[in-house]
């Protein structure tokens, strides 16, 4: 079975521009997680999706946004990119939304320039 | 809110040496802990946990066990290998009203040399 999957694997950004990062969750797993990860810390949580709908949100500002399809692939964008948006972007899913096993993809390294 | 502190890194040690590895955790009630590892260039994988007070996780030769009165859950390895080289985090499970997140570390990178 594939695990979940996350594309792209890196991407360059300048200043101000937007992007959208995909995640696929394992089959079967309804509920999809973002989380971002800076260098040198500890993922920081983002959002919660869980059947289409958003169950959390972190403490990002609106320039985050995310949305779940019915096939339960998920999408994260964020605009006007700042430097500091630079980071690992990781997806996690889980059967339901009280994730107590969460599996994470291999993440998307966004550097912005 | 809930928070996670572990040993800053990095940890380095020699191949076969003993391997701990600190995490105290500030929560309410007793949530399930777990400890992720990354090796570079990946996202994170579980590695171990436990779900409740004395339950002990092991996997690959690590474990630990979920303390509650110590509030801690402290990574041990006997012999580490070359290959156990990554950073580990260890997390939480927050549960809020409807949904659930991971609350991590900052994340102990292990150094181990032939």
């Amino acid at each position: 079975d594939a695990g979940v999957t996350q594309s792209p694997t890196h991407l360059i950004k300048t200043r101000g521009q937007h992007v959208t990062l995909r995640c696929s969750p394992i089959s079967g797993h309804k509920s999809v997680s973002w989380y971002q990860q800076v260098l040198g810390q500890g993922p920081q949580f983002i959002f919660q999706y869980y059947e289409k709908e958003e169950r959390g949100r972190g403490n990002f500002p609106d320039r985050f946004s995310a949305r779940q399809f019915p096939n339960y692939s998920s999408e994260l964008n964020v605009n006007a990119l700042l430097l500091g948006d630079s980071a690992l972007y990781l997806c996690a899913s889980s059967r339901t939304e009280m994730n107590t096993e969460a599996f994470f993809g291999q993440g998307t390294r966004l550097t912005v320039v | 809110g809930d928070s996670v502190t572990q040993m800053e890194g990095p940890v380095t040690l020699s191949e076969e040496a003993f391997l701990t590895i600190n995490c105290t955790y500030t929560a309410t009630g007793y949530p399930s802990l777990f400890w992720y590892v990354q090796y570079p260039g990946e996202g994170l994988q579980l590695l171990l946990k436990a779900t409740k007070a004395d339950d002990k996780g092991s996997n690959k030769g690590f474990e630990a066990t979920y303390r509650k009165e110590t509030t801690s859950f402290h990574l041990e390895k006997g012999s580490v290998q070359v290959s156990d080289s990554a950073v580990y985090f260890c997390a939480l499970i927050s549960m809020n009203s409807g949904y659930s997140t991971l609350t991590f570390g900052k994340g102990t990178m292990l150094l181990v040399s032939p």
